[in-house]
């Protein structure tokens, strides 16, 4: 079992919809993460929660809405996707203080279809 | 900005054949370097994690060097195995405030039985 769990794992949405991935972490982490991962680019680093208080916000549009509840749980929130949206989209945590490497853990990732 | 590089794009190789795994970063101001594996439609699975102050690390058959010098990462794979096969992914860290990596495209895999 990892120790991130992503759900769903797939998705398909139209382009007026609204819908939400979530994330959950059970590692312990302070640190939770949004990367995207088109075809034939490198992954994309989306948004960072530390302790539970988003410390990036890396240009995205505004049609991705993150929340972060909790140190525990981590969601984005979908409104009015373009196709060029559709994508994986990978969770990931880390542990972030002066003791640890900041290793990151990730997600299986949610396989967004946008029509 | 950060931009890593991997070389090749795709490798195919016999099984039992050791094989190495490129990564280049252009800034050496890194705090440390990870790989990682993904197989196809799922998520990132992290093999090592080398910091800045050393040189290499060790997981049975993987060997990850780091020459932060020169801006050069090298993944060693030794007697491959058809489970090998996947994406091999570099990605660097610059600071220790949290984890914002920046990944290469990657490196795909094919060990042939």
């Amino acid at each position: 079992e990892t120790g991130v769990t992503q759900t769903p794992r797939h998705l398909v949405m139209g382009m007026t919809n609204k819908k939400s991935l979530k994330c959950e972490q059970h590692l312990g982490h302070n640190a939770m993460y949004w990367y995207k991962q088109s075809a034939k680019k490198p992954l994309e680093l989306m948004f960072v929660y530390s302790l539970e208080e988003r410390v990036e916000n890396n240009s995205v549009p505004s049609r991705f809405s993150p929340e972060c509840p909790n140190s525990s749980h981590l969601f984005l929130h979908l409104h009015t996707l373009q196709p060029e949206d559709s994508a994986l989209y990978l969770c990931a945590s880390s542990q972030e203080d002066y003791q640890t490497t900041g290793e990151l853990f990730f997600g299986e990732g949610s396989r967004l279809t946008v029509l | 900005k950060q931009e890593v590089t991997q070389i090749p794009a795709a490798l195919s190789v016999p099984e039992g054949e050791n094989l190495v795994l490129n990564c280049s970063f252009t800034d050496s101001a890194i705090y440390n370097l990870q790989w990682f594996r993904q197989d196809p439609g799922k998520g990132l699975t992290s093999l090592l994690l080398i910091q800045s102050s050393q040189r290499e690390q060790t997981s049975g058959r993987l060997n990850a060097s780091l020459d932060k010098s020169s801006g050069r990462s090298t993944l060693y794979i030794a007697a491959s195995q058809p489970g090998d096969s996947a994406t091999y992914l570099c990605a660097v860290r610059q600071d220790s405030g949290y984890s914002t990596l920046t990944f290469g495209k990657g490196t795909m895999l094919l060990v042939s039985p």
